[in-house]
């Protein structure tokens, strides 16, 4: 079965600090990976995806991910955060051709500025 | 496009209850999926509707039930509603066998008093 662990519950930055947030997967075969941002009172919204070729990814708002196979990781960075990052933000994998995301718990972004 | 809608939004039921959510799935989607999100966790898999099967479960009791329409559309059903079915349920659309992404709507929250 697949599992995906988030490192940190909570994070709190200060604004133009660097952000980086962990994400390890378990899970033997080949995988999509995803980051997936809630702002308050809003919707899941896809910040970036990994389905094959370079392992860096690069998404919305600045934001990109390392795909690191090795290590069954797919870590979330950012420069530079700003207070509009506030936000929960959530790694998830699904199976080559499978039919669901496995939601890692989830981190809680807060920014002050 | 349009994306995701669910209906209601908000909901209160009593313990024993059924109660039926609804979502209309983003246009040139034909695959719906639904999602509990409980407080302080990251959503988990219910089920996916495809052609109007149901195409995979997670780990969920039978009282959990749903449907989709011709349309693509999409309900899921709760029986025998309990204290800890008290979450907020995401739907989320995407095409078969895509895997380009899941596009979610904004979620019912449901309370079961």
């Amino acid at each position: 079965a697949q599992s995906v662990s988030q490192h940190n519950h909570h994070v709190i930055l200060s604004e133009a600090a660097s952000l980086e947030l962990g994400c390890n997967y378990s899970y033997g075969g080949t995988v999509n990976l995803f980051w997936y941002v809630q702002y308050p009172g809003q919707h899941l919204q896809l910040l970036l995806k990994y389905f094959s070729g370079d392992p860096l990814v690069k998404g919305i708002k600045g934001f990109e991910a390392e795909f690191i196979k090795s290590k069954f990781s797919f870590n979330l960075r950012k420069p530079s955060v700003q207070w509009s990052d506030t936000a929960e933000y959530f790694c998830a994998v699904n199976a080559l051709y499978g039919n669901k995301l496995v939601f890692g718990a989830g981190t809680i972004l807060r920014v002050k500025s | 496009e349009t994306g995701v809608t669910q209906s209601p939004t908000h909901l209160i039921k009593t313990r024993g209850q059924q109660v039926t959510l609804r979502c209309s799935s983003q246009s040139g989607h034909n695959t719906v999926s639904w999602y509990q999100q409980a407080l302080g966790q990251g959503p988990q898999f219910i089920f996916q509707y495809y052609r109007e099967e149901e195409n995979g479960r997670g780990n969920f009791p039978p009282r959990f039930s749903g449907l989709q329409f011709p349309n693509y559309s999409s309900e899921l059903n709760v029986n025998a509603l309990e204290l800890d079915d008290s979450a907020l349920y995401l739907c989320a659309s995407s095409n078969h066998g895509a895997n380009y992404g899941y596009t979610f709507g904004s979620g019912t929250r449901l309370t079961v008093v």
